[in-house]
């Protein structure tokens, strides 16, 4: 089945640093997606990306599809507190796009 | 707004037991889907509907997994038996149109143990 490789795992940053997490498919994708999820609920969409080469921000957040459409990345700038949780990336397939494909999370630890 | 409601929010049973999940999704969306997270396999889709019609259940585990959506605004999944394995959050989510490239909004989840 589809593959996603979503890295790295984990990471523990100081307050007030950057962020980089990224993602990427054996296939080619016609939609990516950033999601957050905080510890006892469910994801929520931060991002959605449509277009190869599309660069979207929300706030401190900026994400981009990437030019071979194989991945994407998200950044997160000038981190705080509660930018902690998990970051999951999704995507969809032109061969199949009934189907939302998860990566297996980021998960982001903030030192205030 | 308000978002995909799910239903309980907890739920503790022992092994055998039947359990039901509920799920009324975003008012005016299409697709309705069921996810499973767990530690070693991350979300994993179950099953989705369109416009109330089971659509692709290939994710279904197994024949003790089922789900229905008997009208647009309420959905089930059931498990009978329960057992230890099936221990996850299971989440809902739904989406006004896939073809128009609408993401998926979730609901909290359910949190099934079974015991």
């Amino acid at each position: 089945g589809q593959q996603l490789n979503q890295s790295p795992q984990s990471m523990f940053i100081q307050e007030g640093e950057d962020v980089s997490m990224n993602c990427t498919s054996s296939s080619i994708f016609n939609t990516w997606l950033w999601y957050k999820q905080d510890p006892g609920e469910g994801p929520v969409l931060l991002i959605a990306l449509y277009k190869a080469g599309e660069l979207t921000s929300n706030g401190r957040l900026t994400a981009q599809f990437g030019i071979t459409r194989k991945d994407s990345f998200l950044n997160i700038s000038a981190s705080i507190p509660s930018d902690v949780g998990i970051y999951f990336c999704a995507g969809q397939t032109p061969y199949n796009f009934n189907k939302f494909y998860f990566g297996s999370g980021t998960k982001l630890n903030v030192k205030p | 707004d308000a978002g995909v409601i799910q239903s309980p929010r907890h739920e503790v049973t022992e092994m055998g037991q039947e359990v039901t999940l509920r799920c009324k999704p975003i008012s005016g969306h299409d697709y309705l889907f069921w996810y499973r997270q767990t530690m070693m396999r991350g979300l994993e889709l179950l099953i989705y509907f369109n416009n109330n019609v089971p659509i692709d259940d290939s994710g279904m585990p197994e024949d003790r997994f089922s789900a229905k959506m008997p009208n647009a605004s309420f959905s089930t999944l059931k498990i009978q038996p329960s057992e230890p394995r099936d221990s996850a959050v299971y989440f809902c989510a739904s989406s006004y149109n896939l073809n128009r490239n609408q993401p998926q909004h979730f609901g909290d989840g359910t949190r099934l143990s079974i015991l």
